[in-house]
């Protein structure tokens, strides 16, 4: 079946780092794909979509590049800041049914 | 903005208890959900909806009811509530052609 994997499930960082957080996917279309953002206390918000139409989504510093040769979008930051401590959802998206949701990574950044 | 809201934010429930979880989107969309997040851990999801009157099986639905009485409403059931279902619960939504979804603030259930 459809799948998305994280395999890291912490990453740790000091301010100014920068952020790689690895994604892969299986499907048997050219999905759209989804990161989310939960900061804690609060529920997943939308970080960014990318399609198949656009391959590469940019929002608040982070980028994201939807590679179909190798199934991956990783979710990537030049420099991280402390308030981008959260835990990050790598999402295949799915119209007719639920996304699929990665398995998380908790970045923590140290000031 | 699109707004999705849960009720109670906050319960502590019986062992062996009835519990109701609703939620309410005012966003005119079509499907909505429910996850659970165990502390420390990620998303996992239980029921969804696609239609009013209908719902589909998640993930991990063992001990869980779900309800869409319309389209604006979906409420998750607990018939027996055991310990096991502690945990925090999100409720979200999402319009059709591959849109975000939109989660609510969570409730965070206690089961003694």
């Amino acid at each position: 079946g459809d799948s998305v994997t994280q395999m890291q499930g912490q990453v740790t960082l000091s301010e100014d780092d920068f952020l790689f957080i690895n994604c892969t996917y299986s499907t048997t279309w050219y999905p759209t794909l989804f990161w989310y953002v939960q900061y804690p206390g609060e529920g997943p918000q939308l970080l960014l979509k990318v399609t198949t139409a656009n391959n590469k989504g940019i929002s608040r510093g982070f980028e994201a590049t939807y590679d179909k040769g190798t199934t991956s979008f990783h979710l990537q930051k030049a420099s991280v800041q402390e308030s981008d401590s959260a835990v990050y959802y790598c999402v295949l998206g799915d119209n007719n049914n639920a996304p699929r949701f990665g398995a998380g990574t908790k970045l923590s950044v140290k000031p | 903005e699109a707004a999705v809201t849960q009720s109670p934010r906050s319960k502590v429930a019986v062992t062996g208890g009835k519990v109701t979880l609703s939620c309410h989107q005012t966003n005119n969309h079509d499907y909505m959900y429910w996850y659970r997040q165990d502390t420390g851990h990620g998303l996992r999801l239980i029921h969804y909806s696609y239609v009013a009157d209908s719902t589909e099986k998640g993930d991990i639905p063992d001990g869980y009811k779900a309800s869409r009485p319309s389209q604006e409403n979906f409420s998750l059931i607990l018939e027996l509530a055991s310990l096991s279902q502690t945990a925090v619960y999100f409720c979200a939504s999402r319009g059709r052609n591959y849109a975000e979804q939109f989660f609510g603030p969570g409730t965070r259930l206690t089961v003694l």
